[in-house]
């Protein structure tokens, strides 16, 4: 089946540093990818739409300069946390849809940051 | 707008019991439904979907799920827990195909399931 990888799967940075996460589509294209970020014992919400070739589209309330997205490629899509601080301290997860109907997705293992 | 609410935070049974986490959607357009398993960090794997086929849906590793309209409900259920079950569980929504918010999923708050030896 279809894998979407993640890296890193952890990192630990200090506060005012930059942190770029990686999402890759491993054996399809994706021409759209999902970010979602998850806080201890809370449900995913998702932040950002990243499309290939053009700008991310943001969920309200998601900062567009904080959270930097950038879909190179279609098998790539990267996260930047810019000027990180504790509170963005989380689990990030990505995730591509299938191109068939359903709307399915292929989440990624799923990235936990820890800024200090 | 569309939403999903899980009905309890956490439930518990005994192992060889059955499981049943609740899940009710709100939409206004004929939706899709997922329920996706997560293990401590880790992603989400998907258990089963309803795409306006059959409305009992059968899933991986026993699991299954009913979608009723009346009721805008899509509980998940197995008849035996097994100790590998224990995980978290989350029921998500999507906007009917074709339209433009295709591939987004709004997930519920997500239930804990532990299960007893």
């Amino acid at each position: 089946g279809a894998v979407v990888s993640q890296h890193p799967s952890r990192v630990i940075c200090k506060s005012g540093t930059s942190v770029k996460i990686e999402c890759r589509s491993l054996d399809f294209q994706a021409t759209t990818m999902f970010w979602y970020r998850q806080f201890p014992k809370q449900s995913l919400m998702l932040m950002a739409t990243s499309n290939e070739g053009s700008k991310a589209t943001y969920e309200q309330g998601v900062e567009k300069d904080k959270f930097l997205i950038n879909h190179a490629s279609l098998t790539l899509s990267t996260l930047t946390v810019t000027s990180a601080h504790p509170e963005d301290s989380s689990f990030y997860i990505c995730s591509a849809p299938t191109t068939g109907k359903g709307h399915e997705q292929y989440f990624g293992p799923g990235t936990r940051l820890t800024v200090t | 707008a569309q939403s999903v609410t899980q009905l309890g935070s956490h439930v518990s049974v005994s192992e060889g019991a059955l499981v049943l986490l609740r899940c009710n959607y709100s939409s206004s357009v004929p939706p899709y439904l997922f329920w996706y398993v997560q293990y401590p960090n880790q992603g989400l794997q998907l258990l089963l979907k309803y795409t306006s086929a059959a409305t009992l849906v059968k899933g991986i590793n026993g699991f299954e799920a009913e979608f009723k309209k009346s009721e805008t409900s899509f509980h998940l259920t197995k008849p035996s827990a097994h100790m590998s079950d224990a995980a978290e569980y989350f029921c998500a929504v999507s906007p009917h195909f074709g339209s433009n918010q295709g591939g987004k999923l709004i997930f519920g708050q997500g239930t804990e399931l532990s299960v007893k030896p």
